[in-house]
């Protein structure tokens, strides 16, 4: 069974740093493109940032370039977003999410996400 | 970027049919994904490739795409369908290279 588990939000300060993390398991992790996709409170859906399988395509949302990294660790099944300038129209949840094959149009599985909060 | 517009709210009455759009510049020729949300939870996947459904999705939900506008439809509505509804295409030429719609709360009356 594919799983997914989001680890790292918390409260920061406007302009401040977090790392978010997303656990793997359950499929071959190196095989697969990885997305993270956010939610503001009350809001929709918002696609962030994607990293092809060996981590040679790197995508980003025009609202997060230049502020926000996405790495990959293969070894350890992992997936990565470092949020950097944060702003308050950050706070949302953060979801991991993987399309069906590597390079997929959609998103079959998602995490359950973990919340950014930026407030002073 | 490529904009998809969904109606805010549909309501319906259980054992009727709810029908959510999508709309987009000629939508038709690019393919459409749907998400069902209940509060607190993750999206998951109800229709992929403008029609399909992934195993363990009732047969309930179906999807069409034509022209401007894609539609769910799901029929012979439950309680438990009551959710936010979301659309989603890949669009190679928007700055979000996955598009969202703006979402539908669908209601249950």
């Amino acid at each position: 069974e594919v799983q997914l588990v989001e680890s790292g939000g918390g409260l920061v300060k406007p302009g401040g740093s977090l790392r978010l993390s997303c656990a793997a398991s359950g499929f071959t992790f190196s095989s697969y493109s990885m997305n993270w996709v956010r939610q503001a409170p009350g809001k929709g859906l918002e696609w962030v940032s994607s990293i092809s399988s060996s981590s040679s395509y790197i995508y980003y949302a025009d609202s997060v370039k230049g502020r926000f990294t996405i790495s990959r660790d293969n070894a350890k099944n992992s997936l990565y977003l470092q949020m950097n300038s944060l702003r308050a129209e950050d706070t949302a949840v953060y979801y991991c999410a993987r399309g069906p094959t590597a390079g997929a149009e959609y998103f079959q599985h998602w995490g359950q996400g973990t919340l950014v909060t930026v407030s002073s | 970027s490529y904009v998809l517009t969904q109606p805010p709210s549909v309501s319906v009455a259980p054992g009727k049919t709810a029908r959510i759009t999508c709309g987009g510049n000629n939508i038709g020729s690019k393919s459409v994904h749907w998400y069902q949300q209940k509060p607190g939870q993750a999206p998951v996947l109800v229709i992929y490739y403008d029609s399909d459904r992934p195993s363990g999705i009732p047969e309930r939900f179906s999807g069409s795409n034509s022209g401007n506008t894609a539609t769910l439809t799901i029929s012979r509505v439950e309680a438990g369908d009551e959710a936010d509804y979301y659309c989603q295409v890949w669009d190679s030429s928007s700055d979000h290279l996955w598009v969202f719609g703006g979402g539908t709360k669908l209601t249950v009356l």
